[in-house]
């Protein structure tokens, strides 16, 4: 089956610190590759996603390489701030699939 | 932009109501979600469609039902409201792709209490 395994959380950093969260998946088949952001009680929003190996997905200072010989979607972000502090999720999609696959999602909290 | 619009941000409710929640997407979108979201326990799939009248079961789909009769509308409907039903529940819609590269598209959530 399909699954995706993110870090545990929380995960706690300084205001201007590099963040990684670790993202790695198991599917069947060649899947594409999302990571959402979830900001305190609100819905899910598309961060950013990548469709075959190799591509890079960014958005907002973010970074994500789609990585397919360690199956792997790292999150990164070379200098976080306060208002980056949410969940975030990682999540994966195979051909014909009708919804995506989600990790379980990583709090950060980021502090001045 | 598409747009996943939720009924209501909060929403307080009595154990034994029936308890109707609304999602519209503006993208005419194929398929369309409803989850629910626990401290702890991620996303957990209740209910989808992939088609007017089509509906298929999630994760967890006893106590709900759902309904949908246009394509752009899905409601999840609580059946007879229990305590742990008290949730923030989220809907989503997303295009059909044959390639699986679609994103899904989430509202801003609705947050229950029932009482």
């Amino acid at each position: 089956g399909n699954s995706v395994t993110q870090m545990e959380g929380p995960v706690t950093l300084s205001e201007e610190a590099f963040l990684t969260i670790n993202c790695t998946y198991t599917a069947t088949g060649y899947p594409s590759l999302f990571w959402y952001v979830q900001y305190p009680g609100e819905g899910l929003q598309l961060l950013l996603k990548a469709t075959k190996a190799d591509d890079k997905g960014s958005n907002k200072g973010f970074e994500a390489t789609y990585r397919k010989e360690t199956t792997s979607f790292h999150l990164e972000k070379g200098s976080v701030q306060v208002s980056d502090s949410a969940v975030y999720f990682c999540a994966l999609s195979v051909e014909a699939a009708r919804q995506l696959t989600f990790g379980s999602g990583t709090q950060l909290t980021v502090l001045p | 932009d598409v747009k996943v619009t939720q009924s209501s941000r909060y929403l307080v409710k009595r154990t034994g109501e029936k308890v109707f929640l609304e999602c519209v997407q503006d993208m005419d979108h194929e398929n369309m979600f409803w989850y629910r979201q626990d401290p702890g326990l991620g996303l957990r799939l209740i209910y989808f469609s992939y088609d007017v009248k089509m509906k298929e079961k999630g994760d967890i789909p006893e106590g709900y039902s759902v309904s949908r009769e246009k394509k752009e509308r899905f409601s999840l409907i609580l059946e007879s409201a229990s305590t742990n039903q008290t949730s923030m529940y989220l809907c989503a819609s997303r295009a059909f792709s044959g390639s699986g590269n679609q994103p899904q598209h989430f509202g801003d959530g609705t947050r229950l209490s029932i009482l």
